[in-house]
This record gives C-alpha cells, structure tokens and sequence, in this order.
C-alpha cells in the first residue's frame, strides 16, 4: 500500500522569504501526486498535481513542486511568501489509471511571521 | 457553480445518539468520496461512489458506519451509537471521471465537525 510522508509537522517562515516542504512517498510504481492546502474554516484545496513528464511543476498562487524519482520526493516550493500562505498544506498520493482515492500525509502546519 | 456542500457544518451530540452528514457534490460530478480529518492527521479515505454505486467501503471504520447516494447526486453519511472516538471532521470530496482517465482533481467541501460528549 502507498504511503506519505511530511517530516515537518511545523514551519515558520518570514514574510518575502523562500519556502520548501518536503514530502516522500512509498509505492512500487511512480503514483500520481499531489499538494493540497487548508485554510482555517476552508475546505482542501489543490496547489498542484503531477501525472508524468516534466518533473518540475506549476501551480496556483505562485508555488511549484520537483518530482525526484531516485528519492521517492515531491517537495513543494515558493520563492517568496506571504503572509496569506499561512495554512496546512497536505501531500497526497494517488494510483494511476485507477480511482481519485488518495492517501494523504499528516500535514505541516505553516506560519508566516512579519 | 456553488461547490460542494456539506451539512451540518457542525454536529455536538451524546455519546450513543446517530447523526447524518450530508453532501451535495459539483453538479456534474459522477463521483463522491468522504473522508475523515482527526486533529493533526491528513484525510483518511473512508468510501467513494460512482454514480449510485457504492465502489469501495472496505475502509469505513465499523459497521456503525454508512454511506448512501441514492440517486446518484446528494450522499449521506450516518454514525450510529456515537462513539467519542468519532469526534472528527468528516470530509467530502467529489470528482468528474471520464474514460480511462484518472482526471486526479478533488474537490472538497468544507466539512462536518462531529462532536460527540
């Protein structure tokens, strides 16, 4: 069974500066992934997703993600935050060519300081 | 487009009574899933359907635990005898699948927090 892993149950980073959140999985194959991020009182929603191809991908609100086959990773990154990023951000894996049921990671909780 | 909709956004009840969640997925939507959040742990896939049918409900949590989409739109989720340990946020998702396609998107609603005494 696929497996995530999100090491950092907490990050706190400071306005304008870079951010990284890591993320490595466990699957025979290479799964399709995903980010997703909660805001207090909002419903889960997606940042990004890759399927295949390009390892590099792009998402919504300015933040990206790098496939890493030979270390099982998917981390998520942003080159300068703002204080609206403050929210939990969960990976998640999902089988391809089969249903949308995804496992999730535990989550890491980021906090933007001024 | 409203979404997905989920009610009540918040349950308090005694241990031992039953509650009902229910969702109401993007319209065009053939697919609906509902997961549980515990407090500070990610999603936990519960059961999914495709349409009316009830694809997979391998991982709902005991048999206190049921899910209906009757006519393949809105879904409810019952809990009967309550239970502490049933405290969580209850979570729905939907997704539109076409083909052979794993179209990979869901889209969540907001969410029911149970809270059981």
């Amino acid at each position: 069974a696929q497996s995530v892993t999100q090491p950092d149950i907490h990050i706190t980073v400071s306005e304008g500066a870079s951010l990284e959140l890591r993320c490595n999985y466990s699957y025979g194959a290479t799964p399709y992934l995903f980010w997703y991020v909660q805001s207090p009182g909002q419903g889960l929603q997606l940042l990004l997703k890759y399927f295949s191809g390009d390892t590099l991908v792009q998402g919504i609100k300015g933040f990206e993600a790098e496939f890493k086959r030979s270390q099982s990773s998917f981390n998520l990154r942003k080159p300068s935050v703002h204080w609206s990023d403050a929210a939990e951000y969960f990976c998640a894996v999902g089988l391809p060519y089969g249903n949308e049921k995804l496992t999730f990671g535990t989550g890491t909780r980021l906090t933007i300081i001024p | 487009d409203t979404g997905v909709s989920q009610n009540p956004r918040h349950k308090i009840t005694k241990r031992g009574q039953n509650v009902t969640f229910r969702c109401d997925p993007i319209s065009e939507h053939n697919r609906l899933y509902w997961y549980r959040q515990t407090l500070g742990q990610g999603p936990e896939f519960l059961t999914y359907f495709q349409n009316e049918a009830q694809l997979e409900k391998s991982r709902l949590l005991s048999d206190r635990f049921s899910a209906e989409r009757p006519k393949g739109s809105f879904s409810t989720l019952e809990i009967q005898r309550t239970e502490q340990g049933d405290s969580a946020m209850y979570l729905c998702a939907s997704s539109l699948r076409g083909g052979t396609a794993n179209t990979g998107e869901l889209f969540f609603g907001e969410g029911s927090r149970l809270t059981v005494l």
